[in-house]
């Protein structure tokens, strides 16, 4: 099984962009091969955000797709988010998730992201 | 999109078995998956496919699904299982996105 650590900034300010890392480490041969990010705003239900399939095809949250970039590189065995035009109502845990086609196997540990001035 | 639908939340006591469910259009296609998610932790996959359970989960947990509905089972249930959870799977629409249910908060008695 894989282990993720996301990390990036705790605090972005309203109209910017929120940026987020994931390393990625493990059993290499495992069938994670789909990458997603995950958020759950404070004391809410989990909203998926976006995915990218290891070939680099990239499947996005309908609601959020306009704002958000998923983008993987191989060679630092990381993937990473950018969500653009942020406001208070991104304020939120992230997190950066594995897994096959069908369920979400390995999680990270979460990243608050707090949008504010 | 497809919504996937739970109860906020449901109790059981120690021991005995709940069952929790997940209703929405796209379970008609597709299975759910199940996390746990314990306060401050991130979720942990529990059930996932026709009734698989991940290294390391008791066989206390349990999947089924008709129709337009999945359920999690807790045959059981132990104080430990105290925790919201969550079904999610794919939308049979579009790009087939990820969905995920509202969650139901277990108390265990």
């Amino acid at each position: 099984q894989v282990q993720l650590q996301g990390s990036g900034p705790g605090l972005v300010k309203p109209s910017g962009t929120l940026s987020l890392t994931c390393a990625v480490s493990g059993d290499s041969n495992s069938s994670s091969n789909w990458w997603s990010w995950i958020r759950q705003p404070p004391g809410k239900g989990l909203e998926w955000i976006g995915e990218i399939y290891h070939s680099g095809s990239t499947n996005y949250n309908p609601s959020l797709k306009s704002r958000v970039t998923i983008s993987v590189d191989k060679s630092k065995n990381q993937f990473s988010l950018k969500l653009a035009s942020v406001t208070a109502a991104d304020t939120a845990v992230y997190y950066c998730a594995s897994g096959s086609y069908a369920s979400f196997d390995s999680w990270g540990q979460g990243t608050l992201v707090t949008v504010s001035s | 999109s497809s919504e996937l639908t739970q109860d906020p939340a449901v109790s059981v006591a120690l021991g005995q078995t709940v069952r929790i469910t997940c209703q929405g259009d796209s379970l008609r296609s597709y299975y759910a998956s199940w996390y746990q998610q314990k306060p401050g932790q991130a979720p942990v996959l529990v059930i996932y496919g026709k009734n698989n359970r991940p290294s390391g989960i008791p066989d206390r947990f349990s999947g089924s699904s008709s129709g337009n509905t999945a359920s999690l089972t807790i045959t059981g249930a132990q104080a430990e299982d105290e925790a919201d959870y969550y079904c999610s799977s794919r939308d049979s629409s579009g790009n087939h996105p990820w969905v995920f249910g509202g969650g139901t908060k277990v108390t265990v008695l």
